[in-house]
């Protein structure tokens, strides 16, 4: 029963592809984020989803296209994919959103590689 | 978005030595969290931090908010293999509600 799912864990993929990694949490949070980690691990929000609706975009490439269907999941395309796009990208999610003291869960994490 | 540096970046320890990761906002935080990832793994929530000068302990770990809270740290005593893996610090934005940015990481590797 695993509370964040991400799938693939594992992409690889060739420069200039479009792609997609799906992201479900059965939690009942309202809130659901994408995190980009680098080879450093420096761990960079992305965007931040509440009840389905876009809050924040943290200067993302327009590439980059999240979608929540519903709360409960929070998919993210990437068309025309570049080589610094290769990393590993986190989906989490928290019980709701303007509550500073709501800690955050994550998904196992999608590693992308673009060739 | 705010900074929130953690240093050092890397540390090497003996099996058995204490290690200490300190974190630092360039900004007044209102709660600190602290996570670990392990190796391949995910970061999992271990801690929250509230109130200034706060000190919380989880057995070998002892957990620290700045008076001023702008800075916290981790302090392992005693360290084990199982703790190897790299701690973030994460704030959140005042004026973003809850989304949290973390700090740059402080990886740990332990030789036993």
């Amino acid at each position: 029963d695993t509370a964040v799912s991400q799938t693939p864990k594992y992409l690889v993929t060739q420069m200039g592809n479009d792609k997609s990694i799906k992201c479900e949490q059965n939690l009942g949070h309202d809130t659901m984020y994408w995190y980009k980690q680098d080879s450093k691990k420096f761990l960079k929000i992305m965007f931040s989803y509440n009840n389905k609706e876009l809050i924040i975009n943290e200067t993302v490439p327009n590439r980059f296209s999240p979608k929540s269907p519903d709360k409960a999941h929070l998919n993210l395309h990437i068309n025309s994919l570049e080589l610094g796009d290769s990393a590993v990208y986190f989906c989490a999610s928290s019980l709701r959103w303007g509550q500073q003291n709501e800690k955050l869960f994550f998904g196992s994490g999608t590693q992308l590689s673009v060739l | 978005g705010q900074q929130v540096m953690q240093i050092p970046q890397y540390q090497h320890v003996q099996e058995g030595e204490d290690f200490t990761t300190y974190c630092n906002s360039s900004t007044t935080l209102s709660n600190i969290q602290w996570y670990k990832q392990r190796p391949g793994g995910h970061p999992v929530f271990l801690i929250q931090l509230v109130k200034s000068g706060e000190v919380k302990k989880q057995k070998r770990l002892t957990f620290q908010f700045g008076e001023a809270k702008k800075n916290s740290s981790l302090h392992i005593t005693a360290t084990q293999t199982t703790d190897v893996g790299t701690y973030f610090c994460a704030g959140p934005g005042w004026d973003t509600g809850n989304q949290f940015y973390f700090g740059t990481g402080t990886s740990l590797t332990v030789i036993p």
